[in-house]
């Protein structure tokens, strides 16, 4: 199975600040077809997750731009350029590559 | 608007079984692998079961296997999911996921509960 590990586990950022939450797999997820399938969730408190970001870089439709995906094999990065009190959460990476998928263990991100 | 509504959580006795059920909308149903991820009290999302929307092939995490089986009805635009022989440790709330592999569409959630 693929093993996901996120860091930091916890993120206390302050309002206006950048964070940024890594994400490693324990094998590549770049795809015969040579997509990476690297995606990355938000879940707010009391919510269900929300997808936030697809196959690495690319965000879905509503998601601020503040938001950015990057990286490749099996390092990849979640960048919040300028933190808002809405981006309070727990935020999951996923790899859709090889079956049963795995999340990360989950970074909760809170305000200082 | 996409819509997946689930139902059929519950209080069930450790062996009992229970029947999820996700009934979706304002997408091709049909045409998409549908998922089942579970989330147990204050902690992390586990992916349990997948159906794909070409050939109807079934994945089960080992934790399940032999004891949860996944189902579509397409006609209904309705998923599905057969809980036997609960264990305490399959309490957790229950997301239907839609639209593909790549989750992009998520449910309410449905809670589950296993205890005497």
């Amino acid at each position: 199975d693929v093993v996901m590990t996120q860091s930091p586990l916890s993120l206390p950022v302050t309002l206006g600040q950048p964070a940024s939450i890594s994400c490693r797999s324990s094998q590549s997820l770049v795809y015969s077809d040579g997509n990476t399938y690297l995606n990355w969730f938000q879940q707010r408190p009391g919510q269900s997750p929300r997808r936030l970001i697809y196959k690495v870089s690319n965000r879905d439709s509503g998601v601020p731009d503040r938001f950015s995906g990057s990286g490749s094999g099996t390092d990849f990065t979640l960048k919040i350029s300028r933190v808002e009190a809405e981006d309070v959460g727990v935020y999951y990476c996923m790899q859709g590559i090889r079956w049963p998928g795995s999340f990360g263990q989950g970074t909760k991100v809170e305000i200082k | 608007e996409v819509q997946l509504v689930e139902s059929g959580g519950g209080l069930v006795q450790p062996g009992g079984s229970l029947r999820l059920s996700c009934t979706a909308s304002g997408f091709t149903f049909s045409s998409y692998a549908m998922s089942w991820v579970r989330q147990a009290p204050g902690k992390g999302l586990e992916w349990v079961s997948g159906i794909s929307g070409s050939d109807g092939s079934t994945h089960y995490t080992d934790a399940v296997k032999g004891r949860f089986t996944i189902s579509r009805d397409n006609s209904k635009n309705t998923l599905y999911l057969q809980m036997n022989s609960l264990r305490a440790e399959d309490t957790a709330v229950y997301y239907c996921v839609g639209g593909g592999w790549a989750c992009p569409f998520w449910g309410q959630g449905t809670l589950v509960t296993v205890s005497s």
